[in-house]
């Protein structure tokens, strides 16, 4: 399968602050990525497709001046916390889809908002 | 009622022995079948991928699908304790604008003893 890498793994920052989260694609060419969130003992949710070249499309209820994604090249895509506060503490991991349809997610991010 | 249902367990069996993991589905539209495997703290590991009712065997694994009830099954054999996680279900639309778009059951947590 496709492998997919995260980083940082883990970022701890201040209320208020921007972080950033890399996905890369490291065997594979993307042109289409997903950003998930995942809570404490809860299954993960869609945040947003992530379209090489294009502007994201962001799932009902998810903020897209708050959680800003670009994805650049086939590679890799950002996705920026903006202004960050305690509610958005949570595991954030991204996935590629291959041609045949089949997804890989990357090790993940855990993000802690103090 | 959640589009997807996935018993949360937990599960807990002796080594060796068979495992059964099961979700329903009420939206026909789910065209493609994941399931997925998850540690604490870690990124989902697909396991399986069907897109057809039927059975499909990888090693210890048989993912099974039955379309007409809205059913889907992961069976394990031979469990060993490094089996001891979460397993998600997971599943898509064919095509269109909800084409990758993973909708997860809510995991089931196994733990295989000794």
């Amino acid at each position: 399968g496709a492998v997919v890498s995260q980083h940082p793994s883990w970022v701890i920052c201040k209320s208020g602050t921007s972080v950033k989260i890399e996905c890369r694609s490291l065997d594979f060419q993307a042109t289409t990525m997903f950003w998930y969130r995942q809570f404490p003992k809860q299954s993960l949710m869609l945040m947003a497709t992530s379209n090489e070249g294009s502007k994201a499309t962001y799932e009902q209820g998810v903020e897209k001046d708050k959680f800003l994604i670009n994805h650049a090249s086939l590679t890799l895509s950002t996705l920026t916390v903006t202004s960050a506060h305690p509610e958005d503490s949570s595991f954030y991991i991204c996935s590629i889809m291959t041609a045949f349809g089949e997804q890989y997610f990357g090790p993940g991010t855990r993000l802690t908002v103090t | 009622q959640k589009e997807v249902e996935q018993d949360p367990g937990p599960l807990s069996v002796p080594e060796g022995a068979i495992v059964s993991l099961n979700c329903t589905y009420s939206n026909s539209a789910f065209q493609y079948f994941m399931w997925y495997r998850q540690y604490s703290r870690k990124g989902p590991e697909l396991l399986m991928y069907t897109y057809s009712s039927g059975n499909k065997e990888d090693g210890r694994f048989t993912a099974q699908v039955d379309k007409s009830s809205k059913y889907i099954s992961l069976f394990i054999r031979d469990s060993q304790p490094s089996d001891s996680a979460t397993y998600l279900c997971a599943m898509s639309r064919a095509g269109g604008t909800s084409y990758g778009k993973l909708t997860f059951g809510q995991g089931t947590i196994l733990t295989v003893h000794p």
